[in-house]
């Protein structure tokens, strides 16, 4: 019953290679983001989307694409990757974004991804 | 350029003693203030959050204490146990850019 869940796990991969990482929330939130953490544990947010349309897209490479299907999954895509891009990354959810005391992210477990 | 500063980067602490973290915002356009905890393989979950009109919020073991003027907060854990050892973040929300700011995080490691 895991509330954010994203798949894979684990993502070992050479450069230039095009990969996908998918999320899935079941606690019927409307909001959804990507976070990246590097190796130095620094938390920091790539995108969000809420029900369906993106509203945060810092200053990321257009190499990475996300793509929300419908406001419970939200997959993010990268292409040629390259050695800086490995890192943890995090999907994440919320319930309304726009209210400060209802702001509370719920993280799934990560997905390690190391470019050899 | 980093919005809140975190500190210390690491943490040792006894058991049962008083672990504290501290962090640092300059926007005044932050109105929510959450912590969240990591443990290894896991991903962040919030621990407990407060508002800048509040200068103290207790949870069990877990407090926050927040000036407002010195633009400071900070999260104290008392009577620290072994199962704290995690990494700790701070962070900072803003309704304008609507975006969950992080601190760069404190490892926080406690001694049996």
């Amino acid at each position: 019953d895991t509330a954010v869940s994203q798949t894979p796990k684990y993502l070992v991969t050479q450069m230039g290679n095009d990969k996908s990482i998918k999320c899935e929330q079941n606690l019927g939130h409307d909001t959804m983001y990507w976070y990246k953490q590097d190796s130095k544990k620094f938390l920091k947010i790539m995108f969000s989307y809420n029900n369906k349309e993106l509203i945060i897209n810092e200053t990321v490479p257009n190499r990475f694409s996300p793509k929300s299907p419908d406001k419970a999954h939200l997959n993010l895509h990268i292409n040629s990757l390259e050695l800086g891009d490995s890192a943890v990354y995090f999907c994440a959810s919320s319930q309304d974004l726009r209210e400060a005391g209802a702001n509370v992210l719920t993280f799934g477990a990560g997905s390690r991804l190391t470019v050899l | 350029q980093q919005q809140v500063k975190q500190s210390p980067q690491s943490l040792i602490v006894q058991k049962g003693g008083i672990s504290i973290i501290n962090c640092a915002y300059e926007n005044t356009a932050f109105d929510y203030f959450p912590w969240y905890q990591q443990f290894p393989g896991k991903g962040p979950a919030l621990l407990i959050a407060i508002r800048p009109d509040v200068s103290e919020k207790k949870e069990g073991r877990f407090t926050i204490s927040f000036n407002k003027s010195a633009k400071q907060f900070s999260l104290h854990i008392m009577d620290s146990q072994p199962g704290d050892s995690a990494t700790y973040f701070c962070a900072a929300f803003r309704e304008y850019g609507n975006k969950l700011v992080f601190g760069a995080g404190t490892i926080l490691r406690v001694k049996s």
